[in-house]
C-alpha cells in the first residue's frame, strides 16, 4: 500500500515569508502528527490531528499552525519564517491507538534565507 | 514529562560483531517505547517496539531489543552487524495507557551507528 507522501520534498524561502507543507497518510490512518528535525534540536514534536482536530501541540510558537482534512491530509504552516526555522519536517501518519507504530514520510527540508 | 536518553552520539563496530546502541527512558506509567532508523535525508523507518509482554521483542532486519523495567532500559541489538545497518537509530517513548493522550512521540537525540569492514 502506498506510504506517507509529503510535498514538496524541497523548499527555499526568504525570512519573512510564510509556507505551507502537505502530507497524505496512509489509507486508513486518520492520526497525523508533524515533527521538526534540526541537528541541535533534534526531533520534535509539532502537532497531532485525529479527525480534523488537533489532539496534541508541541511547544512552537503561533507561527506554526496545522490543520486536517476530512479525508485525512493535513497541512501545515508557517508564518513570518525566521532562519531558525531551516529544518527537515516530517509528517507521520498511525491509527488511533497509541500502541501502534507511526509512519514517516520522506520529509519537506525546508531552507530559509 | 516523559524523556528519552541516548548516551552515545555514535557508536562504531566492525561487520559481523554484535551491536548494541542503548536507550533508557523515563515516563509516568507504562511506557510503549519504538526504534526507529533514518538513513541519509529519508523519512524514519519503524524498526521495532515494546508494548506489553515479552521483554525481548524482534523487529525488521535482524535486529531486537530488550526492555528492562527496573533500569528503564530499551537497547537496541543486533547479534551480527553489516554495512548496510550503518545509519541513525532513534529511540522513543509514549505513555502507555493513557486514554485519549495522543500518539506524541518523545524521541532521544539518536546514536549514529557505524559499521565497518
Amino acid at each position: 500500500k502506498a506510504g506517507v507522501t509529503q510535498t514538496p520534498r524541497y523548499l527555499i524561502k526568504t525570512r519573512g515569508q510564510q509556507v505551507t507543507l502537505s502530507c497524505s497518510p496512509i489509507s486508513g490512518h486518520r492520526s497525523v502528527s508533524w515533527y521538526q528535525q534540526t541537528p541541535g534540536q533534534g526531533l520534535q514534536f509539532l502537532f497531532e490531528y485525529f479527525s480534523e482536530t488537533q489532539r496534541n501541540k508541541g511547544n512552537f510558537p503561533g507561527r506554526f499552525s496545522g490543520r486536517q482534512f476530512s479525508n485525512s491530509r493535513s497541512e501545515m504552516n508557517v508564518s513570518t519564517l525566521e532562519l531558525g526555522d531551516s529544518a527537515l519536517y516530517l509528517c507521520a501518519s498511525s491509527k488511533l491507538e497509541p500502541n501502534t507504530e507511526a509512519f514517516f514520510g520522506q520529509g519537506t527540508r525546508l531552507t530559509v534565507v | 514529562a516523559q524523556s528519552v536518553a541516548q548516551p552515545e552520539d555514535q557508536v562504531n563496530v566492525a561487520e559481523g560483531n554484535p551491536l548494541t546502541v542503548k536507550c533508557t527512558y523515563s515516563v509516568s506509567g507504562n511506557p510503549y517505547l519504538f526504534w526507529y532508523v533514518q538513513y541519509p535525508n529519508r523519512g524514519l523507518q519503524f524498526l521495532l517496539k515494546y508494548i506489553t509482554g515479552d521483554n525481548l521483542v524482534k523487529g525488521s532486519y535482524g535486529f531486537e531489543a530488550e526492555f528492562n523495567k527496573s533500569q528503564t532500559s530499551f537497547h537496541l541489538k543486533k547479534p551480527s552487524a553489516l554495512v548496510s545497518d550503518s545509519a541513525l537509530y532513534f529511540c522513543a517513548v509514549i505513555p502507555g495507557g493513557v486514554t485519549g493522550g495522543g500518539n506524541k512521540l518523545t524521541f532521544g537525540t539518536g546514536t549514529q551507528l557505524k559499521v565497518e569492514l
